[in-house]
């Protein structure tokens, strides 16, 4: 099973860009990689998902290099709402279905 | 996106009962998953449910202790039997996505306080 970390806290204020990069070194060629956000007292939510290259949405950027063993999220233009901890999952459908959570990363956004 | 709600939200409960926590979903989903999250820490799988099969349980989950029922495609339940303070935890249900990526959606827990 492919295990990943992450930095366990990051500081940031409000309008920056921020990076969260995980690792995950022993990766599958079939896993995928996906980005989770949790706010307290929540569920987590889906912000992304890709498997090489770069991913892009309304909300943020996944950049996965070409040896695909690390990722990384970039939220552009930070608010303070954005404060939350974000996991990193990778995993295929058919094996464990990316049910592997890591510590998680707890962003702080500051005014 | 799926829509899933759960029931209680919160409980307070005594060592030695069990709680029973439902989770419904707007949409029929083939795959559920149970969750549970220490308050500061991460999520831990606990089982996986598909309708029409017995639940999968991971490594140091049991069946007795959790008992999961499936019975259709749009509700499952956790039971959690005989607690003690160590069950004291959130709860969160998952369902897999509706586009064919690896994508959950989640719950919004239950949280439980055994005393």
């Amino acid at each position: 099973l492919a295990k990943t970390t992450q930095p366990i806290s990051m500081d940031s204020y409000e309008g920056q860009e921020v990076n969260i990069t995980c690792s995950h070194n022993n990766i599958a060629t079939n896993d995928y990689i996906t980005w989770y956000q949790q706010f307290p007292s929540q569920g987590p939510r889906f912000i992304i998902q890709g498997y090489k290259t770069k991913v892009t949405n309304e909300v943020a950027s996944l950049f996965i290099p070409a040896d695909r063993k690390s990722s990384t999220l970039s939220l552009p233009r930070v608010s303070l709402s954005d404060t939350a901890v974000y996991y990193c999952l990778v995993g295929d459908r058919w094996s464990n279905y990316q049910l592997i959570w890591g510590a998680g990363t707890k962003l702080i956004i500051k005014p | 996106s799926a829509v899933i709600s759960q029931k209680p939200s919160r409980d307070i409960c005594q060592r030695g009962t069990s709680l029973t926590i439902q989770c419904q979903v707007d949409s029929q989903v083939t795959m559920m998953f149970w969750y549970r999250q220490q308050p500061g820490q991460s999520l831990t799988l606990i089982a996986t449910a598909n309708q029409g099969s017995e639940a999968t349980y991971e490594s140091g989950f049991v069946i007795d202790k959790f008992p999961i029922s499936r019975p259709n495609l749009t509700f499952s339940t956790l039971t959690v039997s005989n607690m003690s303070p160590e069950d004291s935890s959130i709860y969160l249900c998952s369902v897999e996505g509706d586009r064919g990526t690896y994508e959950q959606y989640f719950g919004p827990g239950t949280r439980l306080t055994v005393t």
